[in-house]
């Protein structure tokens, strides 16, 4: 599976967006990009998926680039309960990898 | 409300004891799975299940064994094979197995060696 690439931590303003970068450079044609997040002590809980085209969910919205190199996950109006850590992740099959993801933490 | 139950949330065995992680769904999905994870190692893949009766290893399988009785039911158990089990144990499960339908999750065991 294609690594991915996630900042380590981000910032943001209670009902801003925030906008969550993610390279995956190495990506093949089949595989889709995915996106979980994690409250600590808690299970993994699903976002967002796509493979081409940008989607939205009542939860966020996932941006892919043309040439699917990279992408952005959006949360358009953070709350404090959106601090967690985003994982960034490519499947091409059913076995999911999280690498380290981006602490997100949300201030008031 | 449908999703997945695992049991106990704390888990605590002693050397030489085999214990048993339960994961229970009732989603209707037919593929199941057992993640381990570890502080700085991410999710690791103990077993998958594509559908009743029938279920793989995965990555660090060694130590550990399941068995898929029923749709609903997936539990883990961790044997004394197992030299390193403290760890966070998540079961997931899928609308289908090989498919890109999302796997989603239990809230974990925290298994602690006494």
């Amino acid at each position: 599976d294609a690594k991915t690439t996630q900042p380590p931590s981000m910032d943001c303003a209670e009902g801003r967006a925030a906008n969550l970068p993610c390279n995956h450079s190495t990506i093949s044609g089949n595989e889709y990009v995915y996106w979980y997040r994690q409250i600590h002590s808690q299970g993994p809980q699903y976002i967002i998926h796509g493979l081409k085209n940008n989607e939205t969910n009542e939860m966020a919205s996932l941006i892919i680039t043309e040439d699917r190199k990279s992408s952005t996950l959006i949360l358009p109006h953070a709350t404090l309960r959106d601090t967690a850590v985003y994982y960034c992740i490519v499947v091409r099959d059913y076995k999911l990898s999280f690498g380290a993801g981006t602490t997100v933490t949300v201030r008031a | 409300d449908g999703g997945i139950t695992q049991s106990p949330k704390y888990l605590f065995r002693k050397e030489g004891q085999n214990v048993t992680l339960s994961c229970e769904q009732n989603l209707n999905h037919d593929a199941m799975y057992w993640y381990r994870q570890d502080p700085g190692q991410g999710l690791r893949l103990i077993y998958y299940s594509q559908i009743v009766n029938d279920f793989q290893k995965g990555d660090i399988a060694e130590g550990y064994s399941v068995s898929r009785e029923k749709k609903e039911s997936f539990p883990l158990t961790v044997t004394s094979a197992q030299k390193n089990p403290t760890a966070f144990y998540l079961c997931a499960s899928s609308i289908e197995p090989h498919s890109n339908q999302p796997q989603h999750f239990g809230d974990g065991t925290r298994l602690s060696i006494l």
